[in-house]
Parts: C-alpha cells; structure tokens; sequence
C-alpha cells in the first residue's frame, strides 16, 4: 500500500478529556481501514476497524470517523483514562490485498 | 480473536549469529505475516508466510537473510541471519482473520 501517514507524533491529553488521534492517507484505493494500539513491551492491538462505505462507526468509548474526500482519518477516544497511554497507529489495505501498511504512530500520554 | 505466542520474547545476540522466532496460532489460519518494529518506528512488513510454499517477501527484505518456515497452519519461523546491530528490532508475527491482523506480543532482539 501507499504511505499512511499520523498529522502528530504525540499527543498529551487530560484524564477525563477526549482524545483526537489523527491520520492522513494517500492510497485513494484504499477501502479497509484499522486502528491499533501499543503498549510498551506488547504487539499492537486491534481496537477498531472501518471501511470505505462508511463514515463513522463506534465502539466502546472510541470511535472512528473516514473522510474520504480529503482521505484522512481519526479516532476518538472518549473519557481518557491512563491505561489509554500507548503508542496508536492506523492502517490501511486495499481491495483483495491483504496486506496493511501501517502509519507512523501517534504517542499518547494521559495526564492525571 | 486467535491467541498467538511468539519465542523468545526477548534475546541478545552476538553479531553474525542467526536467531530462529516461533509463532504459535491456538487455531488454524490461512494468512500468517512477520514485521518488523525498529526502534521508535511503525510496523514494516517482511513477509506473508505461507503454507506448503515459499514465503513472499516485500521489496528491501530477501529469503537468505529472512529465512520462513510455515510448516502448517498454526505456526511459523521468522530466521534473522548473520546479524548486524542494524537488525535489532522488535520482530511481531500476525494472522490474517478476514482483512484483519492480529498481532503476537513481539520479540525484542538486541544485537551486539
């Protein structure tokens, strides 16, 4: 896939405040789109997915939102907690490939 | 989602030795990848491992210093050959459900 891109490396947010994780992509093809999260010392997990016939979906406390005329990318995470300290990347394939190519990552730190 | 392990979770190496990782699946998967994390960095995919069949590896990554064995469909190796203090990296295996990957919790390697 084409290089998918984060708008800021890192973010410092609020316990309790909402957080808006940012992502750019270039590959217009793309119509499959997940948003993982690191912990230090742990493999990336899924937290939510969406494709390109969508513009929004939800999940518990987060949710993603798909600009497809500007190609970009977000989510949001409700109600930051300190265990939402991680490192979050998105990723993206394209129609009958596989593969992800994966953003550059976006550190966030939840403050008490 | 699939469980998956991955062995060691961590080594140090001496340069020009080779170090062998497992991933174990608790079920079966068509679809099984290694990537690799450098430090502070995204996730680069190496390779899709597949069953019965050599491994296809993406552009910069070559068989001889990558080796793969998919010798079923629940587990796989990820060889790193002749290493250099370049190749130290967190190496993470992932299995394709659908469109999604679920990834292993890494292997941490540190090259001397």
């Amino acid at each position: 896939g084409e290089n998918v891109g984060l708008h800021l490396p890192t973010l410092s947010v609020q316990e309790g405040d909402n957080s808006i994780i940012n992502c750019a992509y270039s590959n217009s093809a793309s119509d499959y789109f997940i948003w993982y999260k690191q912990e230090s010392g742990k493999g990336p997990q899924f937290i939510i997915d969406i494709r390109s016939n969508m513009d929004k979906r939800q999940g518990q406390r987060v949710t993603v939102l798909l600009n497809k005329t500007v190609k970009h990318l977000s989510l949001q995470i409700a109600a930051t907690q300190p265990g939402d300290s991680a490192v979050y990347f998105c990723a993206e394939s394209s129609p009958n490939d596989y593969k992800l190519s994966f953003g550059a990552g976006t550190t966030v730190t939840v403050r008490a | 989602s699939a469980v998956i392990s991955q062995k060691p979770s961590r080594d140090i190496c001496q340069r020009g030795t080779s170090l062998t990782i497992q991933c174990q699946v608790d079920s079966q998967v068509t679809m099984m990848f290694w990537y690799r994390q450098q430090p502070g960095q995204s996730l680069t995919l190496i390779a899709t491992a597949n069953q019965g069949s050599e491994a296809t590896y993406e552009s910069g990554f070559v068989i001889d210093k990558f080796p793969i064995s998919r010798p079923n469909l629940t587990f796989s190796t990820l060889t790193v050959s002749n290493m250099s203090p370049e190749d130290s990296s967190i190496y993470l295996c992932s299995v394709g459900q659908g469109e999604t990957q679920y990834f292993g919790p890494g292997t941490r390697l540190l090259v001397l």
